[in-house]
């Protein structure tokens, strides 16, 4: 069975450091992955989605970036974090005709 | 702009109500209708629609797609505490991103 794997589940970062997220998939191939930011009390935002290795598609200007350097990895960075990057981080995958996402259990972000 | 639209965005109700929640939508390239649970992380998954008038059932949860009226609802009967969450709508799409979703509707049953 398939299973995603995200983490750390929390952090506080100051203002200015940087950031790196980490998400992996076990038990499919080639899968779509995501990344979402999710404000409090708010739906999901989209940030960046993968359709395979080295690629990359970006929904959202910001201070952030990602990267993509194995099948089932995916990860989220930033050089300098600023106060609005605070939030839930999701990462998310799907795959096969059923078109359906699976999330991981998320890393709540505190920028301070 | 691809948009999904969700009512009530907050909603309290006693143990044993019945609720009905909306999600609409507006996409240029409709491929499917899905809904989620959130608790406290980790949304789950619920349903996925891709045709009208057909319904899908899971125990006390049930939805239903209209696609002519670009909607869907997802009804929960004799609500329980453990009901209690943000219930997200989300439209997959068939190009880029594939996936839209609207901002929730958080669910309070109190005992």
């Amino acid at each position: 069975s398939q299973t995603i794997h995200q983490w750390p589940a929390t952090l506080v970062q100051p203002v200015g450091s940087p950031l790196s997220l980490e998400c992996t998939v076990e038990g499919t191939s080639n899968p779509n992955l995501y990344w979402y930011r999710q404000a409090a009390g708010r739906g999901l935002q989209l940030l960046f989605y993968s359709v395979g290795i080295g690629q990359i598609s970006s929904e959202v200007p910001q201070n952030l970036s990602a990267s993509r350097p194995q099948d089932r990895q995916f990860i989220l960075s930033s050089k300098k974090l600023l106060l609005s990057d605070s939030g839930f981080y999701l990462c998310a995958w799907s795959a096969g005709t059923k078109n359906i996402q699976y999330f991981g259990a998320g890393t709540r972000l505190s920028v301070l | 702009e691809d948009k999904v639209v969700q009512s009530p965005l907050s909603l309290v109700v006693h143990e044993g109500d019945t609720v009905t929640l909306n999600c609409s939508y507006e996409v240029t390239n409709f491929r499917s209708l899905l809904w989620y649970k959130q608790e406290k992380k980790a949304p789950t998954f619920l349903f996925m629609l891709t045709s009208s008038g057909i319904e899908k059932k899971s125990g006390r949860l049930s939805s239903i797609l209209d696609k002519k009226e670009l909607f869907s609802i997802l009804n929960i009967t004799a609500t329980q505490t453990g009901d209690s969450a943000i219930y997200l709508c989300a439209v997959g799409l068939n190009y880029g991103q594939n996936f839209v979703f609207g901002p929730g509707t958080r669910l309070s049953v109190l005992p």
